[in-house]
Parts: C-alpha cells; structure tokens; sequence
C-alpha cells in the first residue's frame, strides 16, 4: 500500500528566504506526482504536476523534482513572500483510477 | 477559467440521514473522483468514475455510499445513512485524462 510522507510538518520562515519541501513515497511504481496547496477551510488548488518519466517542472518561482526510483521529490519555492503561507500537499498517482494518494502536508508560515 | 464547483459548501444533518452532495465538473472533463478530509488528517480517496462507471474505490466506500452522474454537467456523491464518522470536508476533483486533477472548493458534512 503506497505511503506518502512530507517532511518537515511545518515550517516558519522570513520573507525572501528560498526553501525546500520534502515528499517521499513507498512505492515507485507512480504514474505521477502532484503538488498541491491549501489554504485554510479551503479547497486544493494544482500547483505543478510531474510525470513519471519527467525529472522537474518549472512554473513561476516554484520547481518540483521527481527522483522515481528513490521514492523522492521536492519543491523548491524561490524568494518567498507571505502570500505563500499555506499547507502543500503532494500526492502521487497510481492505480487504474488515478487515485490520488496524498502526504500529510507541509504547513508554511511566510513572516514579512 | 473553468472550474469545479460544489453544492453546498456546508451541510448539517442528523446521523441516520441521507444526504447528496453535489459537484459539477469541469466541461470536457472526462474523470471524476471524490476525496474527502477529516479534520486534521490527510485527504483520502473514495472513488473515480469514467465512462459512467466506478473504476475504483477504496476501502471507505462502503455500501453506504454511491456515486452517480444523472445528466451531462452533474456528479453527486450519496451517502444512504450518515454516521458521527462521515463528519469531514468532501472534496470532488476531475481530470481531462489521467493527469492533472483539478479540485472543487469543498462540502463540508457535518453529522450530529
């Protein structure tokens, strides 16, 4: 049974500062990985999907890496700003339905 | 821009009731999946549907769920008779092919 994992669970930093978020999975045998954010009460809005034969995905100040065959990616968000305060959530897809398998989330703290 | 949208966005209803939620996709989409987020926890999947047919669900959708799409735009979500436990944000998503899932804003199912 496939098991996400996001690392570190939250996550303060100063405006400005680039960071780093981390998702693992247990099971390498993804169709793709997507990240995801929330806002609070709030639905989830796509951020960057990644296929599973692709390494990276670029959009505006975010990149998202896959490494498949460790069971590893992460996003990079470039000069944060407050508005970036939000939980990420990356999930990845297996399965003949596409079911989105989903991590616990990353809850970011942007301080101006 | 197109999106999902979800009705109600709240709902309350007493244990033992039944209640529909309901969500319409986006136009040319072509699978359609419900999620759903107790308080707290990860989002979890329920089911996707394709070409008018559940193409897989998870252990949560029990007996006491159903999931239909009764003309061209709608997808409800029926749960037959609700418990404490079904309390939760109910999420509806769809996709134009196995790739990008776009999410609703949320029905959020409180049962008393």
């Amino acid at each position: 049974k496939q098991e996400v994992t996001q690392i570190p669970a939250a996550l303060s930093v100063p405006e400005g500062e680039n960071l780093v978020l981390n998702c693992s999975f247990t099971d390498s045998a993804i169709y793709n990985l997507q990240w995801f954010r929330q806002d609070p009460g709030k639905g989830l809005t796509s951020l960057l999907l990644i296929q599973s034969s692709q390494r990276e995905q670029t959009s505006g100040r975010l990149n998202a890496s896959l490494d498949k065959s460790s069971g590893r990616s992460t996003l990079y968000i470039a000069a944060s700003q407050p508005g970036d305060s939000a939980t990420y959530l990356c999930a990845v897809v297996g399965g003949a339905g596409n079911m989105l398998t989903f991590g616990g989330g990353t809850r970011l703290m942007v301080k101006p | 821009e197109p999106e999902v949208t979800q009705t109600p966005s709240h709902q309350v209803t007493q244990m033992g009731q039944e209640v529909i939620l309901r969500c319409v996709p986006i136009s040319n989409h072509l699978y359609f999946y419900w999620y759903r987020q107790i308080l707290g926890q990860k989002v979890e999947f329920l089911v996707s549907f394709y070409n008018n047919e559940i193409s897989e669900k998870s252990e949560i959708f029990d007996d006491q769920f159903s999931v239909e799409r009764p003309d061209g735009s709608n997808f409800t979500l029926k749960i037959r008779s609700t418990k404490l436990e079904d309390s939760a944000m109910y999420f509806c998503a769809s996709s134009e092919w196995a790739d990008t899932q776009y999410f609703g804003p949320g029905t959020r199912l409180t049962v008393l």
